[in-house]
């Protein structure tokens, strides 16, 4: 089975910019979670979709938001960014809600 | 407090040691256990899972859970050079997921 893909894998913007990610989990997986990691915050948990539903959030400003669709595909968006959104983005899939995560390659955002 | 506190290390160890890598957590309700093994630059892989206290064993790895004193461990046997990485560990339930902030080893030749 393939893994978790993201795309991209690396981007470069620039503040006030706004950025989508994608992700598409496993194959038969219906949960897919997104997380930022930076070196001083470690991982932490943006939010969780389940069935095109979001059942989770994390503490979060408004500017991030996500969506799934109807294949269990995710994109996470990050409006008017700043220099601190720069960090690796990454989602992980797993068959049901709450379930083991399978972590995608990750998205690495570099705000300038 | 945090829900999962880690070891921080980091851990320096020669090639052929045994390592102990710990984590405490503090929501009973936390139902999945879970150990991630993060080379940089990297996602997180999934090493090992378990649902119930005791020991499951995978090679040399050896994940042990201890829920009566909310406590998991991660034993690496004959540690390799290839294992220098970070782990992190994870539990699950009561509707999130939770992470350790990780613990960057280092197997030295």
């Amino acid at each position: 089975k393939a893994g978790v893909t993201q795309t991209p894998r690396y981007l470069i913007k620039t503040r006030g910019q706004q950025v989508t990610l994608s992700c598409s989990p496993i194959s038969g997986h219906r949960s897919v979670s997104w997380y930022q990691q930076t070196p001083g915050q470690g991982l932490q948990f943006l939010f969780e979709y389940f069935s095109e539903t979001q059942r989770n959030k994390g503490n979060f400003p408004g500017r991030f938001s996500g969506r799934q669709f109807s294949n269990s595909r995710s994109e996470m968006n990050v409006s008017t960014l700043e220099l601190g959104d720069s960090a690796l983005y990454l989602c992980a899939s797993s068959v049901g809600f709450q379930e083991t995560q399978y972590f995608g390659p990750g998205t690495r955002l570099l705000v300038l | 407090q945090k829900e999962v506190e880690q070891d921080p290390g980091p851990l320096s160890v020669p090639e052929g040691a045994i390592v102990s890598l710990n984590c405490t957590y503090s929501n009973s309700a936390f139902q999945y256990f879970m150990w991630y093994r993060q080379y940089s630059r990297k996602g997180p892989e999934l090493l090992m899972y378990t649902y119930s206290s005791g020991n499951k064993e995978d090679g040399r790895f050896t994940a042990q859970v201890d829920k009566s004193s909310k406590y998991i461990s991660l034993f690496i046997r004959d540690s390799q050079p290839s294992d220098s990485a970070t782990y992190l560990c994870a539990i699950a339930g009561a509707g999130k997921s939770t992470f350790g902030d990780g613990t960057t080893l280092t197997v030295k030749p």
